[in-house]
Formats: C-alpha cells, structure tokens, sequence
C-alpha cells in the first residue's frame, strides 16, 4: 500500500481558477510531518510547507492554502486564483517518527498546468 | 537564504564508468540526503548520512553506491559503475535536526543521463 497516495495525475485550469490538490497519507506513527514541495520545469524541488501531526490548524499563505485532516488523513493543498506561474509538479510527502524523521517518502505527485 | 547547492547540474557518462556527484549542504545542518528522481516518476529516497556515518539507506542503494563526507562542507554520492539505469535527476538534501527543524531542503538536482 502506499504511504502517500496523490490520485490526480494532472489537472488542468485556466488562470485564475481555483484548484485543489489532493493528498491522502497512511502511516501507524502518532507523530509524522507532512510535506507540499514544488517542482517547476525546471527541476528543483521547491519546499513549500511542512505540517506536523499535532497541529491541525489550517495554513494560508498567499495564494496557499493547506487542509489538514487527521480524521481523513488527508493533507490538501488549495491554490486560490492560480496564475500561470503555478505551472508545476506538486509532491506531498511524509517523514515518520519510526524513521527519526530522516526518511521522506513522497507521492507520486500532480502536475498542475495552469493556462493563460 | 542558505541553500543546497550541487554540481554538476548535469553529467553524461558512458555505462560502466564512475560518477561523482558533488553537494554543499546548508551549513549549520547535521543531516545529510541523497533522493533519485527518474524521469517521469516520482522522489526515491537513496541514503541519509549523519554524524560521518549512513543512518539509513534503501534496497536502491547497493555496493555500487557510496557516499562521502570528505571534509567540512561537502557531501558526494560515488556510482563505481553507472548502469543505464541510473539515468536520473540525483537530489542532495539537508536538515538542520533542531526539534524546529525538520525540514529536509533539497538541492537543484544532478541530471545524470548513462548512455
């Protein structure tokens, strides 16, 4: 089974839209973090948040958004009036207590292409 | 902002030959990563190294793989002998290791292509 699971492949909107990224984690650990890292065409990964497990406030940043929900284990990432900058690939990622949190396991990740 | 840095941004080997991939971790960080991209797919974690020592390595990182810490600032992966599956995007990563801190931050990438 896989630990992160990111079920949307490839969303595409047009600028301006709002677009919600899903991410659903499975882990046994009661205390993990969870990761958004950005990677644009041009390959670098971009950090872009990080959650731990006791803190189930939602975050805004910006355009961000995040959505933790440990009663779903998801951990979804909303980007408000997407711009087409946003273009990217979006990984969701989880370090777990078990591993001393050295591990990231990441999902296999959405690609968002946002159009003019 | 400190930063991961790596080098080369990009190396074509031949199959069979040894590759060096170099890495500059943020300063003040303890821990050290190596995580293979393949093109298309998604971050693999390869090793993570602390204390002059691997804390953890997966079943991708056989013999042929080593990692180094040859002096205070950087951090290489070694492949002995590159198989033309090893043609990746090859991330350096750190993380300071403060309970505050555990954010692993990634390096630019090395796109190694084994042809």
């Amino acid at each position: 089974a896989q630990k992160v699971t990111q079920a949307q492949t490839e969303i595409s909107v047009v600028e301006k839209e709002d677009v919600t990224l899903d991410c659903v984690y499975e882990t046994r650990d009661t205390t993990y973090y969870l990761f958004w890292y950005k990677q644009p065409p041009s390959g670098e990964l971009v950090f872009l948040i990080r959650r731990n497990s006791f803190d189930e406030q939602n975050e805004i940043s910006g355009r961000y958004s995040w959505n933790f929900q440990k009663s779903t284990s998801s951990f979804n990432f909303t980007i408000t009036a997407s711009q087409v900058v946003d273009s990217a690939v979006y990984f969701c990622a989880l370090s777990e207590e078990n591993t001393g949190f050295q591990k990231l396991v990441f999902g296999t990740g959405t690609r968002l292409l946002v159009s003019p | 902002e400190p930063e991961v840095t790596q080098t080369p941004s990009h190396q074509v080997t031949q199959m069979g030959q040894e590759v060096i991939l170099r890495c500059v971790p943020i300063s003040n960080h303890l821990y050290f990563y190596w995580y293979r991209q393949i093109l298309g797919q998604k971050v693999e974690f390869l090793v993570s190294f602390y204390n002059n020592e691997i804390s953890e390595k997966s079943e991708i990182f056989d013999d042929q793989f080593s990692v180094e810490r040859p002096d205070g600032s950087n951090f290489t992966l070694k492949i002995r002998s590159t198989k033309l599956e090893d043609s990746a995007m090859y991330f350096c990563a750190s993380m300071s290791g403060s309970y505050s801190g555990n954010t692993i931050y990634f390096g630019e990438g090395s796109w190694l292509t084994v042809v």
